[in-house]
C-alpha cells in the first residue's frame, strides 16, 4: 500500500540551533522525494527534493538524506531562524494510473528568538 | 510568467449541494493535479488531468469529477457536499504529468460545507 508517516509532528527548538524532521514510506518503487514548506493560509512551498539515486543532498541550510534501503529520508535545517517556522511535509512519488505525491502528515515547526 | 491561480479562495455550501472550483495552470503547463487537504493532514491525491483527459485517480468517489479546457485551465466539481468534504483544495499544475519536474501549487480554496 501507499503510506508515507512523518514525525514528530511538532517540533520546537531555540533559533540557532538545528531542527530534523523524518519520514519513511512504503512504497519501494517510490524515485522521489520532496519537501514542501506551507506557512499559514499560504500554498505549499517546495523547499528542497531528492531522487533515489542520490543519498544526500544540499542547498545552503537544508539538506536531506534518503535512505532507500531503509524507506526513510530526513530534513535537516541548521541554524534556523524566525522565517523558518511554518509546517513541512515531506512527499514520495507513487505510480497508480498516474505519478502523484502522498504526503506526510506534516510537522509544525516553531523556531523561539 | 504567470502562476497558478484558484477560485474562488473561500465559499461556504450546504450539505447536499454542488460545486465547482475553478485552477489556472502556469504558463506552459498542460498538467493539472487536484489535491485536497484536510485540516492538520497532508494533501491527499484526487485526480490528474493531462491534456484535457483524466490520467489517473485517487481514493475518492465519483460525485468528485473534474474537467481540463485546451488552455489547461481544469475545474474539480464535487455533487451532493457532504459535510466531510470541508477542506482546502488544491491544484498544482506541472510541466509534464510527473510530479520530478516540480508541482508549482495554487494557493487553493477553502470550502466550508455546513
Amino acid at each position: 500500500g501507499e503510506n508515507v508517516e512523518q514525525h514528530p509532528s511538532t517540533l520546537s527548538v531555540q533559533e540557532g540551533d538545528s531542527a530534523v524532521i523524518k519520514c519513511t514510506y512504503s512504497d519501494s518503487a517510490s524515485n522521489y522525494f520532496p519537501w514542501y514548506k506551507q506557512e499559514l493560509g499560504k500554498r505549499p512551498q517546495l523547499i528542497i527534493d531528492i531522487r533515489s539515486n542520490v543519498g544526500e543532498k544540499k542547498d545552503q541550510r537544508i539538506a536531506v538524506t534518503l535512505n532507500k534501503t531503509a524507506k526513510h529520508f530526513s530534513l535537516h535545517i541548521t541554524e534556523t531562524q524566525p522565517e523558518d517556522s511554518a509546517v513541512y511535509f515531506c512527499a514520495a512519488s507513487i505510480n497508480q494510473g498516474a505519478q502523484k505525491l502522498v504526503f506526510g502528515q506534516g510537522t509544525r515547526l516553531t523556531i523561539n528568538p | 510568467e504567470t502562476g497558478v491561480t484558484q477560485s474562488p479562495t473561500h465559499l461556504i455550501k450546504t450539505r447536499g449541494q454542488q460545486v465547482t472550483l475553478r485552477c489556472s495552470s502556469q504558463s506552459g503547463h498542460n498538467t493539472v493535479s487536484w489535491y485536497q487537504q484536510a485540516l492538520g493532514q497532508g494533501p491527499q491525491f484526487i485526480f490528474q488531468y493531462y491534456r484535457e483527459e483524466e490520467n489517473g485517480r485517487g481514493n475518492f468517489p465519483p460525485r468528485f469529477s473534474g474537467l481540463q479546457f485546451p488552455n489547461y485551465s481544469s475545474e474539480l466539481n464535487v455533487n451532493a457536499l457532504e459535510l466531510d468534504d470541508s477542506a482546502l483544495y488544491l491544484c498544482a499544475s506541472s510541466l509534464v504529468p510527473v510530479p520530478d519536474y516540480g508541482y508549482t501549487f495554487g494557493s487553493g480554496t477553502r470550502l466550508t460545507v455546513v
